[in-house]
């Protein structure tokens, strides 16, 4: 079955230090990955996307990420977190024409990030 | 450029109950995705629209249903509701359906609609 697992319900990390978000995901073929970000009371932000090439992908925010195709892990990184980055995280994967053209999500990741 | 919008805000619906939901998609996109935020579940999938067609849905009951306008905005309806109905229901927008892109563009998501049953 096609699936994404974000292996942790939350993550700490005090400001300035840097964080991780974990994500690993199962798909046949290759995958389109994707992050989104949710601030309280709105909808999903997106942050960025592997679709091919370079391993690391720069987002907005300052948000990188890199893929591991033999690890099947997208990780989601900051080198330095922000107070403002406490919200909740998303990793996705996107799924060709065989899939239907779904979008899987993770059950997301909460950050708090301590001043 | 103006996102994706939901309305209403907040839905307030007893048990048996219809609901309808809207989704106005960002100009230029064709396609809207529904989804289902329950506390604690994430995001599932819920309904896929391209060009004014049902492309696919998610493992849902058929009381979930909806459609796509000409303008491609969108309306979700759930019928018959149930307690466990009551999520945060988030409307995506993408810049193209079958036609192509449709894989790896970003989805733009609208705010969403609570909606509570009691």
């Amino acid at each position: 079955a096609q699936s994404v697992a974000q292996p942790e319900d939350q993550v700490n990390v005090a400001e300035g230090n840097p964080l991780t978000v974990k994500c690993t995901y199962s798909v046949s073929g290759n995958p389109y990955l994707f992050w989104y970000v949710q601030y309280p009371n709105r909808g999903l932000q997106f942050l960025l996307k592997y679709i091919t090439g370079d391993n690391l992908v720069k987002g907005s925010y300052g948000f990188e990420a890199e893929f591991n195709k033999s690890q099947t892990s997208f990780h989601l990184k900051k080198p330095s977190a922000l107070v403002s980055d406490s919200a909740l995280y998303f990793c996705a994967v996107r799924l060709g024409n065989t899939g239907g053209f779904k979008t899987i999500f993770g059950a997301g990741t909460r950050l708090f990030v301590k001043a | 450029e103006a996102g994706v919008t939901q309305s209403p805000t907040h839905l307030i619906k007893t048990r048996g109950q219809q609901a309808t939901l809207r989704c106005s998609p960002i100009s230029g996109h064709t396609s809207v995705y529904w989804y289902q935020q329950a506390l604690g579940l994430g995001l599932q999938f819920l309904l896929w629209y391209d060009e004014g067609e049902e492309r696919n849905r998610g493992n849902f009951p058929p009381r979930f249903s909806g459609r796509q306008f000409p303008n491609y905005s969108s309306e979700l309806n759930v019928n018959a509701l149930e307690l466990e109905d009551s999520a945060l229901y988030l409307c995506a927008s993408l810049p193209a359906g079958l036609a192509g892109g449709s894989s790896y563009n970003e989805q733009f998501f609208g705010p969403g609609t609570r909606l509570t049953v009691l």
